[in-house]
């Protein structure tokens, strides 16, 4: 069965440091992996998603993600974060089938001035 | 405007009571869906439809019967309302290619908290 684990219950980082949010996956076959953003009173907003092809996605609002097989990972990462950065990320595995996706237990992010 | 519109953004009722939720999407997309979002923030599918036909029912009770009039519609009605359903609901979008999970397009979901 497809799952998605996000160690991390929360992370603060200082603004202008750099990010990364971590997320494993179980999935039998090649899995579609997407991080989504969500901002408070907001629903979720895809950042990026990886489906095949290069491994390191690159995202909207400066994020990127490495697919990793071998560790059955897809981390998200920021070089230089910014205050409004500050939101709840969502990991989220779909299957080959089309319409269910699963979504991680998700990420809280603040940052410090 | 906006994609994917939910209505309406607040509901509070008492328990037992009976509600709908609406939702519309401009997107012309194929396929919709209901999710339920805790107190923890835990996102958890409901029902989802694919060109008016159920294609997911995650064990959701069926107090919560949801009814697409057409592509671009998904309506929810919840019977018998109890405490625990006191969650924030969002409904979501996408064009599914038959190929693997689409992204997905989300309201801005409604709050509903029973008394």
């Amino acid at each position: 069965a497809q799952s998605v684990t996000q160690p991390d219950i929360h992370i603060t980082v200082s603004e202008g440091a750099s990010l990364e949010l971590r997320c494993n996956y179980s999935y039998g076959a090649t899995p579609y992996l997407f991080w989504y953003v969500q901002s408070p009173g907001q629903g979720l907003q895809l950042l990026l998603k990886y489906f095949s092809g290069d491994t390191l996605v690159q995202g909207i609002k400066g994020f990127e993600a490495e697919f990793k097989r071998s560790q059955s990972s897809f981390n998200l990462r920021k070089p230089s974060v910014h205050w409004s950065d500050a939101a709840e990320y969502f990991c989220a595995v779909g299957n080959t089938g089309g319409f269910k996706t699963i979504f991680g237990a998700g990420t809280r992010l603040f940052v410090k001035a | 405007d906006t994609a994917v519109s939910q209505t309406p953004k607040y509901l509070v009722t008492q328990m037992g009571n009976d509600k709908s939720i609406k939702c519309e999407q401009n997107l012309g997309h194929d396929t919709m869906y209901w999710y339920k979002q805790d107190s923890k923030k835990f996102l958890k599918i409901m029902f989802s439809y694919n060109n008016k036909e159920l294609i997911i029912n995650e064990t959701v009770p069926n107090r919560f019967s949801p009814k697409s009039p057409d592509k671009a519609h998904l309506n929810l009605h919840i019977n018998s309302l109890e405490l625990g359903d006191s969650a924030v609901y969002f409904c979501a979008s996408s064009q599914e290619r038959g190929t693997g999970v689409q992204p997905q397009h989300f309201g801005d979901g409604t709050r509903l908290s029973i008394l």
